[in-house]
């Protein structure tokens, strides 16, 4: 199986900030990660595919990039509605795995 | 605009088998460029993925559930199925179906682009 390990685990940050998440894989997995934010009650929704493909609506503050086992989710200029647990997701194996999420707080 | 609708009980004793259905509208469970997946989150916990079912009805789930595990695809209703037996408090979760989009596939590979659409979630507890 692919383990999944997210860092940091908690973050504060402000308003207008810029945050970096890290995702790493124990295997090679391409190009093949992605990325999610999820809100309190509610179902994850896809930011970010293979790597760097951002989905439909998302704002273009956010991005994706790295290759094989190290990726990186960037937010540029927070906004108060990007307070959430973001988790990375592996879609190489046919054994799917999610990162254990960052919680992204307001300082 | 897909939309996916997970239901079931609530609440599911101890010993006892948890099942619940994805009823999907706007798609067709029958289509090979999708998986349909089922996910779930323990409160207060990160997101656990369970297995997946694709259009001819095989399907893979997670090494640590496979034993208790097993899902179906209901095509003339538009919806799949998820059994869980001998379920413990450790089952309790928020239970999510999802759509996966198949980029690649050959007989050994499998590559996606991620879950796309979700149900809303429908929260299992597991209790005497």
């Amino acid at each position: 199986d692919i383990q999944m390990t997210q860092s940091p685990s908690s973050l504060s940050a402000s308003l207008g900030d810029t945050v970096v998440i890290s995702c790493f894989t124990s295997q090679n997995i391409d190009r093949f990660l992605n990325w999610y934010q999820q809100r309190p009650g509610r179902a994850p929704k896809l930011l970010i595919s293979t790597t760097s493909n951002l989905q439909a609506g998302v704002p273009s503050r956010f991005s994706g990039s790295g290759f094989g086992t190290d990726f990186t989710l960037t937010i540029n200029s927070l906004q108060p509605e990007d307070f959430a647990t973001y988790y990375c997701q592996q879609s190489f194996s046919s054994l799917l795995s999610f990162g254990g999420g960052t919680k992204l707080e307001i300082k | 605009q897909v939309q996916l609708q997970e239901s079931g009980p609530g609440l599911v004793k101890p010993s006892e088998t948890l099942s619940l259905t994805c009823t999907v509208a706007g798609d067709t469970v029958r289509s090979g460029s999708y998986h349909w997946n089922w996910i779930r989150q323990a409160p207060g916990k990160g997101l656990e993925w369970l297995g997946y079912i694709y259009n001819g009805g095989s399907a893979t789930y997670s090494p640590s559930l496979r034993s208790r595990l097993t899902m179906s695809l209901d095509t003339s209703r538009n919806q799949f199925s998820l059994k869980l037996n001998s379920v413990t408090a450790a089952d309790t979760a928020l239970y999510f179906c999802a759509r996966e989009r198949i980029l690649e596939k050959t007989a050994i590979t499998r590559r996606t682009n991620g879950f796309d659409f979700w149900g809303q979630g429908t929260l299992v507890s597991v209790s005497s």
